[in-house]
């Protein structure tokens, strides 16, 4: 079974479409994570839910919004893409804040 | 704020060598964990460790809280061993738990 999943696995989109990015858990954490993969490789945190509350809210654009129907879940939604929006975008899970990390397989979005 | 260097940047070595990455912080932390991106773009933790050492199969990750600086190495490398690994720290003085980053090692294991 897949611990971190995410979906869809590649997106391509137009500039100023609006797009989401599903992210599900199955190992039952307490907090998750949207991370940001830019092409130089460096791992930007986005934002952090624990139990359904955002703990982290760093310094992104705010065309994107996470939100948490629940405690297994944590979804990316992004208005208004951009060029600058291309990167790998992966989830994470973890028991509790600060706890090791499970990441989702990514999700490679596109923007043209 | 902490600074997070890792080193080396890029590493090749053949097959069975002995392999050491190093990750160095600047300030005081309260964990710190290794991950491997795999070349499809999975990442995978490896370890989260704040004091001592720690071993799982081929790799030993260890750490030395005076010097703030933490070692990943490999024993019997393996190409399979080639992939991105990523030292990240987080503070105890952050009430998020934030982590911060390394830039990352590629290593190379050739056969």
């Amino acid at each position: 079974d897949t611990a971190v999943s995410q979906t869809p696995k590649y997106l391509v989109t137009q500039m100023g479409n609006d797009k989401s990015i599903k992210c599900e858990q199955n190992l039952g954490h307490d907090t998750m994570y949207w991370y940001k993969q830019d092409s130089k490789k460096f791992l930007k945190i986005m934002f952090s839910y624990n139990n359904k509350e955002l703990i982290i809210n760093e310094t992104v654009p705010n065309r994107f919004s996470p939100k948490s129907p629940d405690k297994a879940h944590l979804n990316l939604h992004i208005n208004s893409l951009e060029l600058g929006d291309s990167a790998v975008y992966f989830c994470a899970s973890s028991q509790w804040r600060g706890s090791e990390q499970f990441f989702g397989p990514g999700t490679r979005l596109t923007v043209l | 704020k902490n600074e997070v260097e890792q080193s080396p940047q890029n590493l090749t070595a053949q097959e069975g060598e002995f392999i050491t990455i190093n990750c160095s912080y600047s300030v005081g932390i309260s964990a710190l964990h290794w991950l491997q991106q795999h070349p499809g773009g999975g990442i995978v933790s490896l370890f989260m460790l704040s004091s001592g050492k720690k071993k799982h199969g081929r790799l030993i990750a260890t750490i030395n809280i005076q010097e703030k600086h933490s070692s990943l190495h490999i024993t019997a490398s393996h190409p399979r061993d080639s992939a991105v690994y990523i030292c990240a720290v987080r503070s105890p003085m952050d009430s998020n738990y934030q982590l911060i980053w390394g830039a990352g090692t590629k290593l190379i294991i050739k056969p």
